[in-house]
């Protein structure tokens, strides 16, 4: 069954310290990789998506990275308004309706 | 910027009772989704519809539950009797199709039903 496990659960951060978030998954042959953000009582809003190992993509002070078993969410001297929920999911070849499996986020708090 | 609509943002109904959620998807997109999430738990699947019929649904999407495409616009979730454990957030969500190509396959979501059963 497909797994998905995000590191740390929470992290505190000061503005400007940078720092990485991590994303492990089991997956059957992995069709995508999702990065989303949440905000509290809002629904995930997309980020980032990557399709194979070493595959790299950035927005703003985000940058998501891509392995064969995990992924890192690295924020880069995060302001307060970075403060979010960040939702690692996976689509695998065999979910071919598209069915995305979620880790249980990282909550990322930054003070100014 | 399109965006996927959902309706009422905050639903109480009392244990027994039936409930439709909406949602208006992106007009473009194709394949339609409803996901929950249970208060401080993951985000989680429940169904995905694609040409007016169910492709998947997860162990959740029992018999108490059922979607619809009444029309053009719209995508319901429809719960018949509801239960304490129902209560959760609802996101639905579209995509333009499950062709990776051109990242056709990303799910955009809408802000959420919240669903309390008292």
């Amino acid at each position: 069954e497909d797994q998905v496990t995000q590191s740390p659960e929470a992290l505190r951060l000061q503005e400007g310290e940078s720092s990485s978030l991590n994303c492990s998954y089991t997956v059957s042959g992995l069709r995508g990789l999702f990065w989303y953000r949440q905000d509290p009582g809002k629904g995930p809003e997309f980020l980032f998506t990557l399709y194979s190992a070493g595959e790299e993509k950035e927005k703003e002070r985000l940058k998501a990275t891509l392995t064969k078993k995990e992924s890192f969410l690295h924020i880069t001297a995060p302001k307060p308004e970075d403060s979010a929920t960040y939702l690692c999911a996976v689509q695998g070849f065999g979910d071919s309706w598209g069915k995305l499996q979620f880790g249980a986020g990282t909550q990322v708090v930054v003070t100014p | 910027e399109p965006e996927v609509t959902q309706t009422p943002s905050h639903q109480v109904t009392q244990m027994g009772q039936e409930v439709i959620l909406r949602c208006v998807p992106i007009s473009n997109h194709l394949y339609f989704y409803w996901y929950r999430q249970i208060l401080g738990q993951k985000v989680e699947f429940l169904v995905s519809f694609y040409n007016n019929e169910i492709s998947e649904k997860s162990e959740i999407f029992d018999d108490q539950f059922s979607v619809e495409r009444p029309d053009g616009s719209n995508f319901t979730l429809k719960i018949r009797s509801t239960k304490l454990e129902d209560s959760a957030m609802y996101f639905c969500a579209s995509s333009e199709s499950q062709l990776v190509i051109r990242a056709k396959n990303i799910q955009y979501f809408g802000a959420g039903t919240r669903l309390s059963v008292l």
